[in-house]
């Protein structure tokens, strides 16, 4: 029989085109977000990181931008390469636990 | 650079067997982590731990427990295992109380269940 299984955000682009990837939150309540980048059979790395007192961070190729008005952060990339992709996480932190977003696949084109 | 290690990187186990899954960290971390990855569902907290001998329940705490009797090991157990539980298993560590630090994963256990 058929089976219907989840499926994650697909995004695909050209090589050297710039990526974006989105992530929305709920809860106001974290002042904290994290972005990382979980390659095939490997744990999640860390790639950038944002405080909710700021609206944007740079990091080599990549940029955070959060907008807390409407609860939204985006991870652009800039120059994608072939190692760029893999699945891509927010996570926001409440406490000491970490919330995490379901991932969005990036996926490079040569 | 910062390391998390998970003892196994794959692992077939039958039902009803006890599960033993390992975590060292070498950071002095005070939190300590575990979650399953699952298609579609994301990373879910099962257990975490902010010191020795601390636990505390994540969201899916059931049909596990956890072991932290040093500050850089904290184990995870699965008391009865289940054909359910064959999952991707993370474990993470992250300073305590300091807000603008990442976690910091391993990179898992493929845990199979027969």
């Amino acid at each position: 029989g058929e089976s219907v299984g989840l499926h994650l955000p697909t995004l695909s682009v050209q090589e050297g085109d710039n990526s974006i990837i989105n992530c929305a939150y709920s809860n106001s309540a974290s002042d904290y977000f994290i972005w990382y980048k979980q390659e095939s059979g490997k744990g999640p790395q860390f790639i950038i990181d944002i405080r909710s007192n700021m609206d944007k961070r740079q990091g080599q190729r990549v940029t955070v931008l959060l907008n807390k008005t409407v609860k939204h952060l985006s991870l652009q990339i800039a120059a994608t390469q072939p190692g760029d992709s893999a699945v891509y996480f927010c996570a926001g932190l409440y406490g000491n636990k970490l919330v995490f977003g379901a991932g969005t696949i990036l996926r490079v084109k040569s | 650079d910062v390391k998390v290690t998970q003892s196994s990187r794959y692992l077939v186990k039958r039902t009803g067997e006890k599960v033993f899954l390992e975590c060292v960290q070498d950071m002095d971390h005070e939190n300590m982590f575990w979650y399953r990855q699952d298609p579609g569902l994301g990373l879910r907290l099962i257990y975490f731990s902010y010191d020795v001998k601390m636990k505390e329940k994540g969201d899916i705490p059931e049909g596990y427990s956890v072991s932290r009797e040093k500050k850089e090991r904290f184990s995870l157990i699965l008391e009865s295992a289940s054909t359910n539980q064959t999952s991707m298993y993370l474990c993470a560590s992250g300073p305590y109380r300091v807000s603008n630090q990442p976690q910091h994963f391993g990179d898992g256990t493929r845990l199979s269940i027969l």
